[in-house]
């Protein structure tokens, strides 16, 4: 089956950029996903791109996509305490809704 | 509009207990999911339904049974709990392009 991975941890200080990044191998994944997740609680959906477009911005998030080597990254800009969590990406096919998410990647963010 | 909603938020069973996972949703989705959520494995489908009347096996359908009981509601069955089944599950439903989850229910089989 598809697999999507993603390094377990990253440790940042606040008020810097994280970047967390992501790689699939679905080759005809049409969107991929990033969600977080906060101690004790479901997942939150923060953002999507599209495959066939390669930045998408919103607010403090960067989404970057490079589909030729299957390479999605998060930048958040200047990074809070409250970004703290587990980010998940995640990709959809081409054949009906379902997704393939990643381990999941555990944001530490230091005062 | 509460989105969606799982019931109970958690549970402790006996192993070869049986018990039901309730989900609803009230935004008119037409496609429901369950997922487990484990250490380090991020969610993996238990199943899913498409559409209101279908069902249909994920990646880890084996030790559990799904009702699709009507376009809102979705439920989750062990027959018979073991303790690998101890996890948080996670129930979602979607339009085209997003999933929207549940909150999770906790269940720890002892």
């Amino acid at each position: 089956g598809e697999d999507v991975e993603q390094s377990l941890f990253l440790s940042v200080r606040e008020g810097d950029s994280s970047v967390i990044n992501c790689t699939y191998t679905d080759s005809s994944s049409t969107y991929l996903y990033w969600y977080k997740q906060e101690p004790g609680a479901g997942l939150q959906l923060l953002t999507y791109i599209f495959s066939n477009m390669d930045m998408k911005q919103d607010q403090r998030l960067t989404v970057l996509l490079n589909k030729k080597d299957k390479h999605l990254s998060l930048r958040i800009a200047d990074t809070q305490t409250g970004d703290s969590a587990i980010y998940f990406c995640a990709e959809k096919g081409n054949a009906g809704n379902m997704l393939t998410f990643g381990g999941g990647t555990r944001l530490m963010v230091k005062p | 509009n509460a989105g969606v909603t799982q019931t109970p938020k958690f549970q402790v069973l006996k192993t070869g207990q049986s018990m039901t996972l309730q989900c609803a949703q009230d935004m008119n989705h037409n496609s429901m999911y369950w997922y487990r959520q484990d250490p380090g494995m991020g969610l993996r489908l238990i199943y899913y339904s498409a559409s209101e009347g279908t069902t249909d096996k994920g990646e880890v359908p084996n030790g559990y049974n799904v009702s699709r009981l009507n376009k809102r509601e979705f439920s989750l069955r062990l027959e018979s709990a073991a303790p690998s089944q101890t996890s948080v599950y996670f129930c979602a439903s979607s339009v085209v392009e997003t999933q929207y989850f549940g909150p999770g229910t906790r269940l720890l089989v002892l």
